[in-house]
């Protein structure tokens, strides 16, 4: 498997613009999480889903973040309107399930966004 | 809410060392524990996962223990190599996962 596969890499936008990223889990995988990177914060869970449903999105900033998974090979974050204070790094993971090794978080090379 | 530290937040040794990265936690209510590595512009690799039944597990040089009654987590690298250096991040497994912010490894040749 090649493993959980975000696109783009890297993303440069303005203020105002919809930046959508993706996300493709590994197959098999009943979980899906996307994160958010910085160095003020951290990691943050931002929302998390279970057979393409979502369980908990508390971690969403706002309403101009949304995320969907129409099914169970890709996801999508999208930020509309995007502004500066989003620039950072988005990770999705993956993980088979729960209970005992299950749990374990495989994580994709992330994008780095920038909103200018 | 889980609160997860990592301390020191950067660590620098010489080839060669034994080291240990510590990991503390303030809830005991824990699934299991991960701890995770972190190259500059990449995303995590899983290392070890402890469950909370378990004291520890290993990988090579890896050795990871658990103290949950106590709320700590160690990470044990033997013989360091410079290809260990790297950012060194736990998590643990309460209702979602809780991220500590991680300690910046330099193994100097």
């Amino acid at each position: 498997d090649a493993g959980v596969i975000q696109s783009p890499r890297h993303e440069v936008t303005e203020m105002g613009q919809e930046v959508t990223l993706r996300c493709k889990p590994i197959s098999g995988h009943d979980y899906l999480f996307w994160y958010r990177q910085t160095m003020m914060r951290g990691l943050e869970l931002l929302i998390y889903f279970n057979n393409n449903v979502p369980i908990d999105d508390s971690g969403m900033p706002e309403d101009r973040f949304s995320a969907k998974m129409p099914n169970a090979s890709f996801s999508t974050l999208k930020i509309q309107p995007s502004e500066p204070r989003d620039s950072a790094v988005y990770f999705c993971a993956s993980s088979l399930g729960q209970g005992t090794t299950n749990e374990k978080l495989l994580f994709g090379s992330g994008t780095q966004l920038s909103v200018l | 809410k889980q609160e997860v530290t990592q301390i020191p937040a950067a660590l620098s040794v010489p080839e060669g060392e034994n080291l240990v990265l510590n990991c503390s936690f303030t809830d005991s209510a824990i699934y299991n524990l991960q701890w995770f590595r972190q190259d500059p512009g990449k995303g995590l690799t899983s290392l070890l996962l402890i469950q909370s039944s378990q004291r520890e597990q290993t990988s090579g040089r890896l050795n990871a223990s658990l103290d949950k009654s106590s709320g700590r987590s160690t990470l044990y690298i033997a013989a360091s190599q410079p290809g260990d250096s790297a950012t060194y991040l736990c998590a643990v497994k309460g209702n979602q996962f809780y991220f500590g912010t991680g300690t910046s490894l330099t193994v100097i040749p």
